[in-house]
């Protein structure tokens, strides 16, 4: 089974600090992704990576970075936290097989205070 | 950007009842995916039906796609406790999923 390990469950930080989530998978999967969840607003897409080095905007990249240095780990950075970056974050993988399915991480809870 | 919907937003039905969830979705697709979430933990896939399919069984799951109506239908037979969950279904087009606003699932005892 795929495995898609986010370093934290819970985080807190507070405003303005820069906040760094990482995302690491065990099977070789050339995409990576990280959605934002939120109430009443589903799944939304900040950035993906189709491959080392590699990264594109999703719908709401604005307030974010992210890094791929290594196939296995793609980092999400929060430049200057601020109260309404507060979500769950979800990092997923998949393969470029068609019909791939995503495989989620367990998640990480951020509160920005 | 476009994004599913699914309807109901919540459900709450006793355990043995079948459970019914509708998607429907603006963009043409690839495939149309099912998945399910359980409080505060990661999204699991479910189930994958392609654009060319119209239905498709997994165990006690149904899925229907009817690409002319752009819906999609997640049928949950016999349900648990245990089923006790939210679904969310999944467009696919190339690299990026447009995920739905989800129907939260409640199966009583």
């Amino acid at each position: 089974d795929v495995k898609v390990t986010q370093s934290s469950r819970y985080l807190v930080k507070r405003t303005g600090e820069k906040v760094f989530l990482e995302c690491v998978q065990d099977m070789d999967h050339e995409n990576m992704f990280w959605y934002r969840q939120d109430p009443g607003l589903g799944l939304r897409l900040i950035y993906f990576s189709y491959d080392v080095k590699m990264k594109e905007k999703g719908d709401i990249p604005e307030g974010y970075s992210v890094s791929r240095e290594k196939k296995e780990r793609f980092s999400l950075i929060l430049e200057s936290a601020s109260t309404n970056q507060t979500s769950m974050y979800l990092c997923a993988t998949d393969s470029r097989a068609s019909g791939s399915p995503l495989h989620f991480g367990n998640g990480t809870r951020l509160t920005v205070t | 950007s476009q994004q599913g919907e699914e309807d109901p937003q919540a459900l709450s039905i006793q355990e043995g009842e079948n459970a019914t969830m509708n998607c429907s979705y603006k963009t043409s697709i690839n495939n149309l995916q099912w998945y399910r979430q359980n409080s505060g933990r990661g999204l699991v896939h479910l189930i994958l039906i392609r654009s060319n399919e119209r239905e498709k069984h997994s165990g006690r799951l149904r899925v229907t796609l009817d690409t002319s109506k752009k819906s999609s239908s997640l049928l949950i037979t016999a349900s648990r406790a245990a089923d006790t969950a939210s679904y969310f279904c999944a467009t696919s087009g190339t690299y990026k999923y447009i995920f739905g606003t989800g129907t939260r699932l409640k199966v009583l005892a």
